[in-house]
C-alpha cells in the first residue's frame, strides 16, 4: 500500500468551477501535510499546509481529517492560471517526506 | 517563502561523462536536502536524502555509486551522475527542509536540472 494516495484525475472543468482533490495517507502519526503545486517541466512549489482545523488561502480552501486520514483541496471559481497538476505531500516522523502522484487539473475557458 | 537555488538548469552532455549538479539553501540553513527525478509526464521519484555531514540515504534501485551525493554543509548538497546514459536523462530536483521555525517540516524546491545525455 501506497504511503500517500492521490486520484491522478486529469480533471477537465469550466472556468469558474469549484473542484475538489482529495489524498489519503497511511500512517496515522504522520504529523504535516501540504499542498503543492507543479506546472508543466517546472519544480513543485508550495500552495499551501495544511493545518487541523482547515485552513483557506483566498480561492483555496485546505482541510485535514485525521479520524479518516484525508486531506483535501477545494479551488473556488477556477481560473486557466489553476491548471497544474497538485501534489499532496505528507511529512512522516523520521523526518519522511512522502509524495502523492499528483492530479491533473486543466481549467477550460 | 525559503530560497533554494539549483545549478545547472540544463545540461547536455556525452554518454560516458560525469555531470554535477549543485543545490543551495539561500537564506535558511538545511538540515536535510532531497534527491528527486521525474520522467516526463511521471510524478516525482525521491532517489536519496542527504543529511548535512553524513552519508546519504538512497531509495531502493537507485545506485549510490553512479549518483555521489555530498551534504557537506548546511546550505550545499551535490548530486554527481558518474559516467551519465542515455538513460540518466532525466528532470534532476534538488529540494530542501530548514532546521527549524517557520521552514521547518517544509520541502523548498530548487528549479530542477534538465540533463540530456548523447
Amino acid at each position: 500500500r501506497k504511503e500517500v494516495e492521490q486520484d491522478p484525475g486529469p480533471f477537465n472543468v469550466p472556468e469558474g468551477a469549484t473542484v475538489a482533490f482529495n489524498c489519503t495517507y497511511s500512517n496515522s502519526a504522520s504529523q504535516s501535510f501540504f499542498w503543492y503545486r507543479q506546472d508543466c517541466r517546472k519544480e513543485p512549489k508550495l500552495l499551501m499546509s495544511v493545518y487541523s482545523s482547515g485552513n483557506e488561502d483566498g480561492r483555496f480552501t485546505a482541510q485535514l481529517n485525521r479520524a479518516s486520514q484525508y486531506i483535501s483541496l477545494l479551488i473556488r471559481d477556477s481560473k486557466l492560471s489553476d491548471s497544474a497538476t497538485y501534489l499532496c505531500v505528507v511529512w512522516d516522523t523520521g523526518n519522511q517526506f512522502y509524495f502523492g502522484t499528483g492530479t491533473s487539473l486543466t481549467v477550460i475557458p | 517563502g525559503a530560497v533554494v537555488s539549483q545549478h545547472p538548469s540544463r545540461v547536455i552532455c556525452k554518454s560516458g561523462t560525469s555531470v554535477k549538479i549543485e543545490c543551495r539553501s539561500l537564506d535558511f540553513q538545511a538540515t536535510t536536502m532531497f534527491w528527486y527525478r521525474q520522467f516526463p509526464k511521471q510524478s516525482l521519484m525521491l532517489m536519496a536524502t542527504s543529511n548535512e555531514g553524513s552519508k546519504a540515504t538512497y531509495e531502493q534501485g537507485v545506485e549510490k555509486d553512479k549518483f555521489l551525493i555530498n551534504h557537506a554543509s548546511l546550505t550545499l548538497s551535490t548530486l554527481t551522475v558518474t559516467s551519465a546514459h542515455p538513460e540518466d536523462s532525466s528532470f534532476y530536483i534538488c529540494s530542501a527542509s530548514g532546521t527549524g521555525g517557520a521552514n521547518k517540516n517544509i520541502q523548498y524546491f530548487g528549479a530542477g536540472t534538465r540533463l540530456s545525455v548523447l
